[in-house]
Formats: C-alpha cells, structure tokens, sequence
C-alpha cells in the first residue's frame, strides 16, 4: 500500500534551516509529481510547492519562493523541502502529498506531517 | 493568482440531515476542484476530485458537483464519522494548487 512518512522536523531559532525529508514506498516513485503542504496551528492548508516525477520541474508559493527548496532522489524513492531563513509563521506541520497523475487530478495520498517549530 | 472561498465556515447539523458546502474560485477553473476530509490531529484524505468523480473507497454519500467558478459538495445524509473539517483545492494548471479557507462540520 501507499507510504508517504516525513521527518526531519523539530524545533528551530528564527533564521535558521531544516531540510524535511518524506519517504515513499506501495508505488513507483519516478512516476508521481508530488508536491508539500503544510498546515499552521488552528489554521487551514497552505499549498508550498511541488516537483515533476523528472525533478526537472518545480513551481512554489509565493509565500516561501526563494526561501525554500524542493527536490528528490528517485533512487532513494525520497522527497526534500529544504527549508532556509526560517520565521516565526512558518511554524506548521509540514505534508508531502502525491499527486495522483493524470487518473486522478489531486493530492491522493497525504503522509502523517512533520512538525516545524519557529522559536527562539 | 485564482483565490478560492468557501461557505459556510462552519455548519452544524443532525444525524441524517443533507449538508452542502460551496467553493467559489475568482477565475474559472473548468473541473480542476477536489474536496478533501480532516479529522482533528490527522492528514487530509481525498474524498472527490475533477468537482464530482469519488475516490475510490469514499462512501457514496459524498458528492460533488459543478464547474467553472462555483462548485458545491454534499453529504446526503450526516454520519458521526463525517465530523470534520473539508476544503475545497483548485487543479488546474498553472500552480498555485490553493486552497479553500474549509469549513468546520460538527454535530448538532
């Protein structure tokens, strides 16, 4: 079955960086574009950014463009969202999502989040 | 960018009752709208994508219908387990995919 687990998350001081990594398994990776998403305390879903099943394309919110970073390694079926001067709204669980392809126009599988944590 | 909204915020209702929830998108978005469920702590599950096909699995009191800028998804008879909250996406290309704000559903 479909697996999608991120990690990497924690507590970081304003500024700082992570880099969230999400792990796929149940289907072949180098077939899906996928995408992150992330979701602050009490508050809705943000879409970030996504990435073709080539890596060769990405496109990002323009919320976090120029501050973060999306990128894969199919041979690692594996995911990043490389994460740079990070503030106190960035603070979210942090989703990577697979994009159902042409059968299914949406994010059809979503992975448990990684919790990111902005304080100094 | 297209901007997305959704009514109401939040509804309550009873058990059996039909809930309907609209998404309106700024600029026409053809059939590029999903409907996904949340439970409080877990991630979104996809119920409805392209307004009104049904992911496989979902139960067929969901549905969805529409296209262009308005879109509307239903619940034809509230279940417990519906609680939760449901957003609205737009799909189509270009990117951003945005979100809608959601709208909370409880039990009255």
């Amino acid at each position: 079955q479909v697996q999608l687990v991120e990690s990497g998350g924690g507590l970081v001081k304003p500024g700082g960086s992570l880099r969230l990594s999400c792990s796929a398994s149940g289907f072949t990776f180098s077939d899906y574009y996928m995408s992150w998403i992330r979701q602050a305390p009490g508050k809705g879903l943000e879409w970030l950014s996504y990435i073709s099943d080539s890596g060769n394309t990405v496109y990002y919110a323009d919320s976090v463009k120029g501050r973060f970073t999306i990128s894969r390694d199919n041979a690692k079926n594996s995911l990043y969202l490389l994460v740079n001067s990070l503030r106190a709204e960035d603070t979210a669980v942090y989703y990577c999502a697979r994009d159902g392809g042409i059968e299914v126009a949406a994010n059809d599988f979503w992975g448990q989040g990684t919790l990111v944590t902005v304080s100094s | 960018d297209i901007q997305m909204t959704q009514s109401p915020s939040s509804l309550s209702a009873s058990v059996g009752d039909r809930v309907t929830i609209t998404c309106q998108a700024s600029q026409d978005i053809s059939k590029y709208l999903n409907w996904y469920q949340q439970k409080p702590g877990k991630a979104p599950k996809l119920l409805i994508y392209d307004a009104s096909n049904l992911e496989t699995g979902v139960p067929s009191r969901f549905s969805g219908s529409g296209s262009g800028t308005h879109f509307t998804f239903t619940i034809s008879s509230l279940q417990p387990e519906d609680i939760g909250t449901y957003y609205c996406q737009k799909y189509d290309n270009p990117p951003p995919f945005t979100f809608g704000p959601g709208t909370k559903v409880d039990i009255k």
